[in-house]
């Protein structure tokens, strides 16, 4: 069980900001929320992680709301290798990661 | 600084034959985790150890399957008597040490496991 949850799949113009929601609504207070994805079939991509601050790298934005229960991942300006699973998950400070089905992101020109 | 590096990247086993997949965490990575994606499936944790240590093996099966991580040298997953219902794609990933803080894992590129 993923504990999370995510839309099955969406799409976003190239160029565009993607906007991946996760419903996290059971989480509890030390779990971190993480977001993955994989790009095809290749190994999982490390994006970014958050606790309760909002988050920001090179790769994407984490916006966590204040009760803790949602977040969406940010992706400034979608390119077409973009196109990918991307993946939510919870966890607390040691151990494995859950992964759900994830949500489909299709970039398109 | 190298990521993780998993060998061999392709193995193509008989039924009944032994697996042994390999696994060298990213430099300064003392931590270990294998999960396994069955074909159109997600990914599935498996096993976690630290040096020398099986931390948590609860999503291992019960029979067949074992990992190490050794004092010196890369982690080692091992099937044996392999059965095509192993035939997946088999994933490692490092971290850093724990201590109550959490560290992103690194994932390597994956061993494609095909029983024939």
């Amino acid at each position: 069980d993923a504990k999370t949850t995510q839309p099955t799949s969406m799409d976003c113009a190239e160029g565009r900001a993607a906007n991946l929601p996760c419903n996290h609504s059971t989480i509890s207070g030390n779990e971190y929320v993480y977001w993955y994805r994989q790009i095809h079939s290749q190994g999982p991509q490390y994006i970014i992680h958050g606790l309760k601050n909002n988050e920001t790298n090179e790769m994407a934005s984490l916006i966590i709301t204040e009760d803790r229960k949602s977040s969406t991942l940010i992706l400034p300006h979608a390119t077409l290798r973009d196109t990918a699973v991307y993946y939510c998950i919870r966890g607390g400070s040691q151990g494995n990661l859950i992964f759900g089905k994830g949500t489909k992101l299709s970039v398109k020109p | 600084n190298a990521g993780v590096m998993q060998n061999p990247r392709h193995l193509v086993r008989r039924r009944g034959q032994e697996a042994r997949l390999r696994c060298s965490p990213m430099k300064g990575h003392s931590h270990v985790y294998w999960y396994r994606q069955l074909p159109e499936e997600g990914l599935k944790f498996m096993v976690y150890l630290q040096k020398e240590n099986i931390i948590d093996e609860s999503g291992m099966p019960k029979e067949r399957f074992s990992a190490e991580f050794p004092k010196e040298g890369p982690s080692i997953l091992r099937i044996q008597q392999v059965v095509r219902g192993d035939s997946a794609a088999y994933f490692c990933a490092s971290s850093q040490q724990q201590d109550g803080v959490s560290y992103e894992q690194y994932f390597g590129p994956g061993t494609r496991l095909t029983v024939t």
